[in-house]
């Protein structure tokens, strides 16, 4: 059964500062694996998108990576501005091109000015 | 391009009540999911629907159900409220067909409180 973890849960960093965001998978034969910002209350905003083929993604400030075989992705937020402060959420797509999104709990993140 | 609409935005309900959400996905998408999302659980899958079939489906009970229409549209209904359906419901838009690349992409969602 497919499990997705993200650590850690929260993190709080002053405004500047370069951060990483971690995701590990439980079964590596994953579709793809997508980045997202969810803002309180509100629904899901696709950060970015990663095949499996792929090593890595890059959006502006945002890079993802993403290591199958160790069931492992990272997402790298350069220079963080307050205006991150999101809970982020990792999924990963599970079963082939029809299948499902698998998400895990989500990174709590706090960019203080 | 318009995004994902999801209505409403806001219920709420009383208990063994029933319950039916909307979404228009993206114009040209053809599968759409649905998510549950609350504090303790984060956020589960219900079903999808593509080409008005539904083509998966996550573990919950059949209160739960859901269908397609012909232009994509798809509805959510939760028959026999209870407390525990208080929850953000998500939903997402696809291409959907055979080798599909493409991300999902998210609504609003609709905040169900059951009361």
């Amino acid at each position: 059964k497919q499990e997705v973890t993200q650590i850690p849960a929260a993190l709080s960093v002053p405004e500047g500062e370069n951060l990483v965001l971690n995701c590990s998978f439980t079964d590596s034969a994953i579709y793809n694996l997508q980045w997202f910002r969810q803002d309180p209350g509100k629904g899901l905003t696709s950060l970015l998108l990663i095949q499996s083929s792929q090593r890595e993604q890059t959006s502006g400030r945002l890079n993802a990576s993403l290591d199958k075989s160790s069931g492992r992705s990272t997402l790298y937020i350069a220079a963080s501005q307050p205006g991150d402060s999101a809970t982020y959420l990792c999924a990963v797509r599970h079963g082939g091109s029809q299948g499902n999104l698998i998400f895990g709990k989500g990174t709590k993140l706090s960019v203080k000015p | 391009k318009a995004g994902v609409t999801q209505t409403p935005r806001y219920l709420i309900k009383t208990r063994g009540q029933q319950v039916t959400l909307s979404c228009s996905p993206i114009s040209g998408h053809r599968s759409v999911s649905w998510y549950q999302q609350t504090p303790g659980q984060g956020l589960q899958f219900l079903f999808e629907y593509f080409s008005e079939t539904q083509r998966n489906k996550g573990n919950f009970p059949g209160r739960f159900s859901g269908r397609q229409f012909s232009n994509s549209r798809s509805e959510m209904n939760v028959s026999t409220l209870e407390l525990g359906d208080s929850a953000l419901y998500l939903c997402a838009s696809s291409f959907g067909g055979t080798g599909n690349n493409y991300g999902y992409t998210f609504g609003s969602g609709t905040r169900l409180t059951v009361v």
